[in-house]
């Protein structure tokens, strides 16, 4: 099945630093979702985005529908010690259907 | 809030057991779906349903069934587990009627070792 490239794979920083990820895609969504994962845990919905160009912002998470429809991004500001986890983009083509194709996740680590 | 519950969340099988994951949510959703977590391949779709009833195969159904009887439950059944289906499942569900009807709300999991 088809999968987003999601960068970067994994990232280590300090605390407080600003963390930025991207998914990118040849084709056009209509639908951007980002979710974290915590370990062992299932993911958890961050962000949903319908349309080219929104911003939306969750606290101190801020995502993008790129103007293009083909990507998205994913920024967390001052970062703490509980925003590791794994992070997944998921878009939804267009058309009639329910399904989600899925990023293949960022590891984030925060040094307190 | 909604809530997807799955039945367990640490399961171990041996090599030709018949398993039944079960997955239930509470919020009236008309999709539900079961994928699989493996390391370095992200979240493959099995099965989905979109109905009481109906079902639809995603992009590994190989070696999977599942039943869907109630609205609010949807059953993952692995006929003849193998070592190969060691892994993490995962169930999530979603609206059809609404504007966000492409937000999944996924369960905590089930990690299936087969040995």
């Amino acid at each position: 099945g088809q999968q987003l490239n999601q960068s970067p794979q994994s990232m280590f920083i300090q605390e407080g630093e600003d963390v930025s990820m991207n998914c990118t895609s040849s084709s056009i969504f209509n639908t951007w979702l980002w979710y974290k994962q915590d370990p062992g845990e299932g993911p958890v919905l961050l962000i949903a985005l319908y349309k080219a160009g929104e911003l939306t912002s969750n606290g101190r998470l801020t995502a993008q529908f790129g103007i293009t429809r083909k990507d998205s991004f994913l920024n967390i500001s001052a970062s703490i010690p509980s925003d590791v986890g794994i992070y997944f983009c998921a878009g939804r083509l267009g058309g009639a259907t329910n399904k989600l194709i899925f990023g293949t996740g960022t590891l984030l680590a925060v040094q307190p | 809030d909604v809530k997807v519950t799955q039945s367990s969340r640490y399961l171990v099988k041996r090599t030709g057991e018949k398993v039944f994951l079960e997955c239930v949510q509470d919020m009236d959703h008309e999709n539900m779906f079961w994928y699989r977590q493996d390391p370095g391949l992200g979240l493959r779709l099995i099965y989905f349903s979109y109905d009481v009833k109906m079902k639809e195969k995603g992009d590994i159904p190989e070696g999977y069934s599942v039943s869907r009887e109630k609205k609010e439950r949807f059953s993952l059944i692995l006929e003849s587990a193998s070592t190969n289906q060691t892994s993490m499942y995962l169930c999530a569900s979603s609206l059809t009627t609404s504007r966000f009807y492409n937000e999944q709300f996924f369960g905590p999991g089930t990690r299936l070792t087969v040995l």
